[in-house]
């Protein structure tokens, strides 16, 4: 079965340290999403992506990046951990412009 | 801005005590309203999408409905197993090839045996 992986589901680091969390899917998806999700939040956009070499900035996207090589992965990276960013972190994709999300399982990113 | 707001933040219901969940939005151009459930520990799943004023939506115990201003997510007889949290998110708006959807808070329902 078609699927979208998130790795790791927890991670644990210090201030300054750079992290990447992964994200894979197998739906051939074209549109990609990374949310974080903080009590008293929701759910918040940090970063897109309509397609390869395609990314966009969402509304909380300052201290991350991503890229898009290929179809199935857009990887999350922190340049330089903060304490504010630890947070519990969503992938989600989408095969049409209008359709619903399929989210992953979540990673748990503690910065200390 | 878009703005999307859920209420109540937490609901406590006893099985079978049917009630309802309100997601309100202000969006110019609706191009769908989400229903997603999310247990702890979990991604968020896809319930419903309405896309237009009057639609309706059934599965199970659970009923959407959506008017110009604001979706219910009824919840008849409820079960222990329906515990969890309901996320609305709406989408409006074409963003460089897209549409971006944009979450309300949730509402957390605890149901009781």
């Amino acid at each position: 079965d078609a699927e979208i992986t998130q790795s790791p589901r927890h991670k644990i680091t210090e201030t300054g340290r750079q992290v990447t969390l992964a994200c894979h899917q197998t739906w051939n998806h074209n549109n990609m999403f990374w949310y974080r999700q903080d009590l008293g939040h929701g759910l918040r956009l940090i970063h897109y992506s309509y397609g390869v070499q395609d990314t966009n900035k969402g509304e909380v996207s300052d201290g991350y990046s991503v890229s898009r090589s290929n179809t199935e992965d857009l990887p999350l990276t922190l340049e330089s951990a903060a304490s504010s960013q630890t947070s519990v972190y969503f992938c989600a994709s989408r095969g049409t412009n209008t359709g619903e999300l399929f989210f992953g399982e979540g990673s748990r990113l503690t910065v200390l | 801005e878009d703005q999307v707001t859920q209420s109540p933040e937490a609901l406590r219901l006893q099985e079978g005590e049917s009630s309802s969940l309100n997601c309100s939005y202000t969006v110019s151009g609706l191009r769908g309203l989400f229903w997603y459930r999310q247990d702890p520990g979990k991604g968020p799943e896809f319930l419903f999408t309405l896309y237009s004023a009057g639609e309706e939506k059934e599965k199970e115990r659970l009923k959407a409905t959506l008017t110009k201003k604001e979706s219910f997510l009824h919840i008849t007889a409820p079960k222990p197993e329906d515990s969890a949290t309901y996320l609305c998110a709406v989408q409006a708006g074409f963003t460089g090839g897209s549409y971006i959807p944009t979450f309300g808070r949730g509402t957390s329902l605890i149901v009781h045996p």
